[in-house]
């Protein structure tokens, strides 16, 4: 009964690789993130789409591109891997807007070779 | 920019000992303050929240406090047990700004 689940839990690749992460959830919320995490441990907002619409494009590379095919599905795409895009990744959900406790998935740790 | 600022970084407690961690927020339209546990390998879970119109909360071991004026809030777990030891984050947002902007984390250690 996984709330926020991502896929994969690991994903190790070489630079210049595309490679996808998969999140769903199954709380019924209309918004949906992407946060990094780096390895100083600190979180940063990438995107958040609310009911498919992307809202928040925090400064993010074009290389990165998030994909929501409906409003419980928030894929992130990655063309042209660099060795900085290693980190953990997490996909996050909550009520429409913010403002309500944030749901997080496990994570997805990317590491670049 | 908005900003949240979480101090210590580091925080190690004798087993019982309390623990303190304090934040600072920036926004002040910020009116939902969340905090994190983040053990190892896992995604943050919300641990306790509170809101601007409220200043204190508890929930058994754990309290947060909340100054508006001051843009303070703080995180304030007694009785600490070994299961206590994480990285915390403070996080600060409000309805309609679609992000949570999270301190820097602290991580606690509880010694048995």
């Amino acid at each position: 009964d996984t709330a926020v689940s991502q896929t994969p839990k690991y994903l190790v690749t070489q630079m210049g690789n595309d490679k996808s992460i998969k999140c769903e959830q199954n709380l019924g919320h209309d918004t949906m993130y992407w946060y990094k995490q780096d390895s100083k441990k600190f979180l940063k907002i990438m995107f958040s789409y609310n009911n498919k619409e992307l809202i928040i494009n925090e400064t993010v590379p074009n290389r990165f591109s998030p994909k929501s095919p409906d409003k419980a599905h928030l894929n992130l795409h990655i063309n042209s891997l660099e060795l900085g895009d290693s980190a953990v990744y997490f996909c996050a959900s909550s009520q429409p807007g913010g403002g309500t406790e944030a749901f997080f998935g496990q994570g997805t740790r990317l590491t670049v070779v | 920019g908005e900003n949240v600022e979480q101090h210590p970084s580091t925080l190690s407690v004798q087993e019982g000992d309390s623990a303190v961690i304090k934040c600072t927020y920036s926004d002040s339209a910020s009116n939902y303050f969340p905090w994190y546990k983040q053990e190892l390998g896992k995604g943050p879970q919300l641990i306790i929240d509170i809101r601007s119109n409220v200043g204190e909360k508890k929930d058994q071991r754990i309290a947060v406090t909340l100054n508006k004026t001051a843009k303070h809030f703080s995180l304030h777990i007694t009785e600490t047990q070994p299961e206590d030891s994480a990285v915390y984050f403070c996080a600060a947002s409000f309805s309609g700004t679609y992000k949570y902007i999270f301190g820097t984390g602290t991580r606690l250690k509880v010694l048995a």
